[in-house]
């Protein structure tokens, strides 16, 4: 699967939107983008996924660039209970494993 | 529909006992997996399973056993616990290919 790269941390203030990059360069063209987070050592959360085209759900949008290369995750009014460590995952269509790196924390304030 | 459940929530184990780890699920995944947390660090694959009678090892697999006699439940043995072993551990399911969903966690100390 391929790598990704998020920054280690980010602030956003409540109310606002949080917009969390990630880059995966090398990302084949069956692979998924999938966006997790923990909050306070929490068992990690499902948020959501996309391959090629935008996602939007109840949590979250997901802009994924046309070359794929990054995305971006968007929590449109972040609120203090959005306060959580976000991992951006890629994944293979045949592959079951999750790979984890070291996520970003965001951190949102009052 | 209680999802993925992880039993017990904590642990306190001394070096050299054993233990399992229960992880159930309710929503006839065929996937099961489990996953350790160290400190500051993200999950690391320790075994999985895509149905019953069928496991392999991930990332970590040393220092730990699992069978799947059953389609809900996947239990993690620690035949002789060490205090590297201490960490979170949990527990992930889904259908084949789709979305995994995480249980919440054991805490394990080995002293």
């Amino acid at each position: 699967d391929a790598k990704t790269t998020q920054p280690p941390s980010m602030d956003c203030a409540e109310g606002r939107a949080a917009n969390l990059p990630c880059n995966h360069s090398t990302i084949s063209g069956n692979e998924y983008v999938y966006w997790y987070r923990q909050i306070h050592s929490q068992g990690p959360q499902y948020i959501i996924h996309g391959l090629k085209n935008n996602e939007t759900n109840e949590m979250a949008s997901l802009i994924i660039t046309e070359d794929r290369k990054s995305s971006t995750l968007i929590l449109p009014h972040a609120t203090l209970r959005d306060t959580a460590v976000y991992y951006c995952i890629v994944r293979g269509g045949s592959n079951y494993k999750l790979t984890f790196g070291k996520g970003t924390l965001l951190t949102v304030n009052p | 529909n209680a999802g993925v459940t992880q039993t017990p929530k904590f642990q306190v184990l001394k070096t050299g006992q054993s233990m399992t780890l229960q992880c159930a699920q309710d929503m006839n995944h065929e996937y099961m997996s489990w996953y350790r947390q160290d400190p500051g660090m993200g999950l690391r694959l320790i075994h999985y399973s895509v149905g019953a009678g069928i496991t392999d090892q991930g990332e970590v697999p040393n220092g730990y056993n699992v069978s799947r006699s059953t389609t809900e439940d996947f239990p993690l043995r620690l035949l002789s616990a060490a205090p590297s072993q201490t960490s979170v551990y949990f527990c992930a399911s889904s259908h084949l290919q789709e979305t995994q969903y995480f249980g919440p966690g054991t805490r394990l100390l080995v002293l």
